[in-house]
This record gives structure tokens, sequence and C-alpha cells, in this order.
């Protein structure tokens, strides 16, 4: 079946450090991969996504690229800020309809 | 404003006591799921709809139940909560059954079962 695995957190960070978390996945056929970000107290929301191998999806500064041959959408922001602590998910969809597998999510904590 | 409204928000309850956690949208959306979050296990979908009068399994349905008899409502069911149910609850939903993985969530419904 499908699965997503991320990097067990918490990760820790100064303000203005690089962040990479990793994401690696099993699924059968030609998934789409997504980040969606957890902040406290809230739902999901979809952070990027990227529905074809090479593709990069990008947003708020955040990055990821659907590298078909290592399997992977490794999660890359260049200078991290305090307002970026919350909890990232990878996730990624290749069933009927919608469906989302996610990863067990990580934590990013960013200090000033 | 485009929402997914969950009620309630936190919940405590007791071992059998049937309840059920709401869920509404209004932005249409064919597909609505619901999911539970436990620490370390990420997102667990338990059931989903595609439509109304069209429901079906998640990877964790034992011990719930929904229905869909309007489009923008989709119930989750604990007939008799066990404590093993004490979790983080998220209602989502999706335009469309495009497979593009855009879900809207609720902002979540912590259940605790004594």
């Amino acid at each position: 079946g499908n699965s997503v695995t991320q990097m067990e957190g918490p990760v820790t960070l100064s303000e203005e450090a690089f962040l990479t978390i990793n994401c690696t996945y099993t699924a059968t056929g030609y998934p789409s991969l997504f980040w969606y970000v957890q902040y406290p107290g809230e739902g999901l929301q979809l952070l990027l996504k990227a529905t074809k191998a090479d593709d990069k999806g990008s947003n708020k500064g955040f990055e990821a690229t659907y590298r078909k041959e290592t399997t992977s959408f490794h999660l890359e922001k260049g200078s991290v800020q305090v307002s970026d602590s919350a909890v990232y998910f990878c996730a990624l969809s290749a069933g009927a309809g919608n469906m989302l597998t996610f990863g067990g999510g990580t934590r990013l904590m960013v200090k000033p | 404003e485009a929402q997914v409204t969950q009620n309630p928000r936190y919940l405590i309850t007791v071992t059998g006591k049937k309840l059920t956690v709401t869920c509404s949208q209004n932005m249409n959306h064919e597909y609505m799921s619901w999911y539970r979050q436990d620490p370390g296990l990420g997102l667990r979908q338990i059931y989903y709809s595609m439509n109304v009068e069209v429901t079906d399994k998640g990877d964790v349905p034992e011990g719930y139940k929904v229905s869909r008899k309007e489009k923008r409502n989709f119930p989750l069911i604990l007939e008799s909560p066990s404590p093993n149910q004490t979790s983080l609850y998220f209602c989502a939903s999706s335009r469309g059954q495009s497979g593009t993985g855009e879900l809207f969530f609720g902002e979540g419904s912590r259940l605790t079962v004594l």
C-alpha cells in the first residue's frame, strides 16, 4: 500500500537558518505529493504541491521538488522565521477520489 | 468566508455514551472526509464521502459511523465510544473528485473518552 515517511522531530532552528524536512514515499502509480502545515490550535492548510515528476511546488518561501528516482519530496526554506513554527505533514494522493496518505508530521520550532 | 466548521471543538465523555461530531462546509464541495490525529501517527482517514449518499471506509473505520444526507454536512457518529477513540478529529472537504488532494480542514474536535 501507500506510505509516507518523514523525519521525526522536533526540529529546532534559530531564526534565518536553513530548513530541510525529509520526506520519502511508497506508492503505486504516479502520486501527487503535498506538504500541509498545521499551526498551533488550527487545522491543516495546504502549503504546496507537485503533481508530476520534477515539478517544484513553492509557497511562502518554502519549496519541494518531486523526485521520482529517489521517491522523495523534501521541504526546504532558505531562511526560517519564528512564525514558521508549526507541524509539517508530507502527504500523497494516489487512490480514488482525493484519498490522502499522511506522514507522521514533523514539528518545527524556530527560536528568535 | 469559505470554511469547514466542526462542533464541538472539545468534548469529554464516558465510555458507551453515544456522541456525534458535526461537520459542515459552505463551499459546495462534493468530497468530505474524517481523519483522526494521534501523536506519531499523523492523520489517519476514518471515512470519506464522494457525494451525497455515497460513503466509504478509510483506514480506521472501526467504531465509527457517518452519513451524508446533504452535500454540506458529514457528521461523525460514535455509537459506543471507548477510551481508544480519545483523539483529535478533523473534518475536511474538497472540490470534485479529481484527486488533486487539496483538502480544506476544519479546526479540529478534541475528544476525550473516560
